[in-house]
């Protein structure tokens, strides 16, 4: 069966500090990627998705960045963190032919002091 | 117009209660539908899928899928507090047309009180 890991679960980081969020998924090939950010009260916003290595599409202009070194590993960074970019991110996964089911890691909490 | 509109609640409901949560939307090239739990500090975990219109039931919970009207439902029968969570709503396009990136409703806070 397929599982996607996320990791770290929990960080706090300084203004202007750099910042690597990763996620892996198991059990496919090909998957399409996802990095949302979700803020309370303000649903899921979509910030990259991918459909293979090193395709990386933005949806939004920010601070982070996304890459895509291998079929199954995503990593969303920033080099320079701002007190905005807090939020909790969720990666997630849909199959690589664009049908089926969308699923989630557990998430990353990020705090920015 | 938000593309899709979801009642963020809080809604609560004593235990045993049916829940009936919903979303409207308004691209008519969603075909595919999906709801969501997702426990606090949690990522979202899937709980139905459907496909065009019509009603899916899996155990307590029924999703209900209108084309027509552009709205769609989730009931919960035979409420618990541990269905005590937010509920999201997506969907998205399909082969005959729209985009394959879900989009989401905000979500709705349920809580379900013993």
């Amino acid at each position: 069966s397929q599982t996607i890991h996320q990791w770290p679960a929990t960080l706090v980081q300084p203004v202007g500090s750099p910042l690597s969020l990763e996620c892996t998924v198991e059990g496919t090939s090909n998957p399409n990627l996802y990095w949302y950010r979700q803020a309370a009260g303000r649903g899921l916003q979509l910030l990259f998705y991918s459909v293979g290595i090193g395709q990386i599409s933005s949806e939004v202009p920010q601070n982070l960045s996304a890459s895509r070194p291998q079929d199954r590993q995503f990593i969303l960074s920033s080099k320079k963190l701002l007190l905005s970019d807090s939020g909790f991110y969720l990666c997630a996964w849909s199959s690589g032919t664009g049908t089926g089911e969308l699923f989630f890691g557990e998430g990353s909490r990020l705090t920015v002091l | 117009q938000k593309e899709v509109e979801q009642d963020p609640g809080p809604l609560s409901v004593p235990e045993g209660a049916i829940v009936s949560l919903n979303c409207t939307y308004s691209n008519s090239a969603f075909q595919y539908f999906m709801w969501y739990r997702q426990y606090s500090r949690k990522g979202p975990e899937l709980l139905m899928y459907t496909y065009s219109s019509g009603n899916k039931e899996d155990g307590r919970f029924t999703a209900q899928v209108d084309k027509s009207s552009k709205y769609i439902s989730l009931f919960i029968r035979d409420s618990q507090p541990s269905d005590s969570a937010t509920y999201l709503c997506a969907m998205r396009g399909g082969a005959s047309g729209g985009s394959y990136i879900p989009t989401f409703g905000r979500g709705t806070s349920l809580i379900v009180h013993p």
